[in-house]
């Protein structure tokens, strides 16, 4: 597609339950990135892929997130047992740059997330 | 946690002014970008300055980038309704991830 498109782009879960949010990037980009944006702040890095390896998930705030990208294309954020904190808009980013270089972001509209 | 802080939070103009938001941040940089959101939009980039470069033009926008002070100012001239909108300034960190500010929020009046 022409931009990043991220689904579903509205949920809402009671707590506990676990949700999938999906990010399909602009085709061939190979860095894709998941952010975390808490209403009337800035976006938290979450975790980043290079292709399907995921070289960094220093920003994922527990072990009830987990993200995938297995074809190095469409990549998943799981949680887990969600909590109220949880409760945000969740960004995906793509961008053709790869490696140590930081180039333009491409992002999606964004998944909220609302935690009953 | 953030790299930048913005400033102002909030700014509230009237059309056709001028608007200056700026960006402080923390650790040594190679880039610095500007984005801007649109309320319950994603991020949509506008200029990026590179730590050797002082200025840059883009159309109506103007970025500064001073290493010494480590702040980055954005000016938009002559402003219209449209640019209302969430303003950030991000740094880069490892791996080619962005590190966002807490933005600033332009409102600008017809």
């Amino acid at each position: 597609g022409a931009g990043v498109s991220q689904s579903p782009r509205y949920k809402v879960a009671k707590r506990g339950q676990d949700v999938a949010l999906r990010c399909d990037p602009i085709s061939g980009h190979v860095s894709l990135f998941w952010y975390q944006q808490a209403l009337g702040q800035g976006p938290e890095f979450l975790t980043y892929f290079q292709n399907e390896a995921q070289l960094d998930k220093s920003g994922l705030p527990s072990d009830r997130f987990f993200a995938e990208r297995p074809e190095g294309s469409v990549s998943t954020l799981k949680i887990q047992r969600t909590q109220q904190e949880d409760s945000a808009v969740y960004l995906c980013a793509s961008s053709s740059a790869g490696g140590m270089n930081t180039g333009e972001l491409f992002f999606g509209e964004g998944s909220r997330l609302t935690v009953l | 946690s953030q790299q930048g802080e913005e400033d102002p939070q909030a700014l509230s103009i009237q059309e056709g002014e001028n608007a200056t938001m700026n960006c402080s941040y923390k650790t040594s940089i190679n880039n610095l970008q500007w984005y801007r959101q649109n309320s319950g939009r994603g991020l949509v980039h506008l200029i990026l300055i590179r730590s050797n470069e002082r200025e840059k033009h883009s159309g109506r926008l103007r970025v500064t980038l001073d290493t010494s002070k480590k702040s980055s100012s954005l000016l938009i001239t002559a402003s219209r309704a449209a640019d209302t909108a969430s303003y950030f300034c991000a740094t880069d960190g490892t791996w080619g991830k962005l590190i966002f500010g807490q933005g600033t929020e332009l409102s600008v009046k017809p």
